[in-house]
């Protein structure tokens, strides 16, 4: 079966700090992770995504993450907030190569202070 | 390209009325999901098609929820009679399997209902 854990439901930063978002997933089989963001009022966005690789993965607004199997984490870090980045993020996975549902964490919202 | 399109975005009914959400996926995209996302909570699957076929179910409510996909592209859900929990966004979301993108969903912006 798969889960996704992100701690913190809420994230505060101020701008230009280190933004750390935590994705804890169990997998019953290799998983493709995935980070969305939700801006207000609007649908999910794909930042980034692992399938298969190196575990380093950069997406897009200067967000990457990092695959650790070991740790079973796929956490979401940004060297310097920006304003912009205040949103919801979502930690997804879904079963490998049969990609079809995607089981979601229940969000961490970011806040980013001035 | 023209991303998932969803209607309408909102929508106000009274506890017991129908309500329908209609989504045109991605061009070319033969799979098709209908996620519900409650306040608070992440999208959680309610169907999804390959085609105009029925893959996944399981999560549908399906004594008041019903999906369609006639045609194998665009896609309708309703809710009959709808209760106060209903309530959420509906996400529309394609994907197609197979391509240099196969292995990503993309979301429409949903359609957002309340009941009262």
């Amino acid at each position: 079966a798969q889960s996704v854990t992100q701690l913190g439901s809420h994230v505060s930063v101020s701008e230009g700090a280190l933004v750390l978002l935590r994705c804890n997933y169990s997998s019953s089989v290799p998983p493709y992770l995935f980070w969305y963001v939700q801006y207000p009022n609007q649908g999910l966005q794909l930042l980034l995504k692992y399938t298969t690789g190196a575990t380093l993965v950069k997406g897009i607004n200067g967000f990457e993450a990092e695959f650790k199997k070991s740790e079973t984490s796929f956490h979401l870090t940004k060297p310097s907030a920006h304003m912009s980045d205040a949103a919801e993020y979502f930690c997804a996975v879904s079963r490998g190569s049969t990609l079809g549902r995607l089981y979601f964490g229940r969000g961490t919202q970011l806040t980013v202070w001035p | 390209e023209a991303g998932v399109a969803q209607s309408p975005r909102y929508k106000i009914i009274e506890k017991r009325q129908s309500v329908a959400f209609w989504c045109n996926p991605i061009s070319g995209h033969a799979t098709l999901y209908w996620y519900q996302q409650i306040l608070g909570q992440g999208p959680k699957l309610l169907i999804q098609f390959q085609n105009n076929g029925v893959v996944d179910d399981s999560q549908l409510p399906k004594d008041r929820f019903s999906a369609e996909r006639l045609k194998g592209v665009d896609s309708t859900l309703k809710i009959q009679p709808a209760k106060l929990e209903d309530s959420a966004v509906y996400l529309c979301a394609s994907s197609q399997p197979g391509t240099a993108s196969g292995n990503t969903i993309y979301f429409g912006e949903g359609s957002w209902l309340t009941v009262v």
